[in-house]
């Protein structure tokens, strides 16, 4: 299986920060990567896909990039509707894979 | 706008088998452009794929799990369903359905139900 490794799991941050959450595969997974969000007791909900390609109706202070096999989502000036927990999942290849969560807390 | 329902008992012994079920509105299991998938959240822990249905193509499966595993559609009802056979305490969580859209990236899911497997 694909291992995808997100790093921070916690990010203390305040409202209108820069925020950058970084997922890592442990092979190519070429552009196929996808970005989720979720909050307490909810369903994940897609941020990006295709790893820079914002789904319809997302803010577009969310961002997506891709180098090589490092991944990075970006909120430029978080916004209080942003605090949850974020995903990464790679479709390159079965079994499809997440990353373990990126929680984004109140500082 | 495409929905999805899921149901089953909320409660499992373990050694016994997890059946659920996905209705789904807006939108038809036999599309053959779309993958149908179970996906599975352990409480307080990270998204696990479990497999998917695609209309034509038949079922994939996660292999640690395709012993235990089965994904059935059934376009009458316009429903997929998921049995899991022999859990255990370490199936225990919140199942989601979820139909993608660009090959693999889940864009819509159901509400989740937890499912606890204990005696």
């Amino acid at each position: 299986d694909i291992q995808m490794t997100q790093s921070p799991s916690t990010l203390s941050v305040s409202i209108g920060d820069r925020v950058t959450i970084t997922c890592r595969a442990s092979q190519s997974i070429g552009m196929w990567l996808a970005w989720y969000q979720q909050k307490p007791g909810k369903a994940p909900n897609l941020l990006i896909y295709k790893a820079s390609t914002l789904q319809s109706g997302v803010p577009s202070r969310f961002s997506g990039s891709a180098s090589g096999t490092e991944f990075t989502l970006t909120i430029s000036g978080l916004q209080p509707d942003d605090f949850a927990t974020y995903y990464c999942q790679q479709y390159n290849r079965y079994p499809w894979t997440f990353g373990q969560g990126t929680k984004v807390e109140v500082k | 706008q495409v929905q999805l329902q899921e149901s089953g008992p909320g409660l499992v012994k373990p050694s016994e088998t997890l059946s659920l079920t996905c209705v789904v509105s807006g939108g038809s299991v036999s599309s053959s452009n779309y993958y149908w998938s179970w996906i599975r959240q352990p409480p307080g822990k990270g998204l696990e794929w479990i497999g998917y249905f695609y209309y034509n193509a038949g079922t994939n499966y996660k292999p640690s799990l395709k012993n235990r595993v089965t994904i059935s559609v059934d376009t009458s009802k316009n429903q997929f369903s998921l049995k899991l056979t022999s859990v255990t305490a370490a199936d225990t969580a919140v199942y989601y359905c979820a139909r993608d859209q660009d090959g693999g990236v889940q864009v819509y899911w159901g509400q989740g139900i937890l499912v606890t497997v204990s005696s």
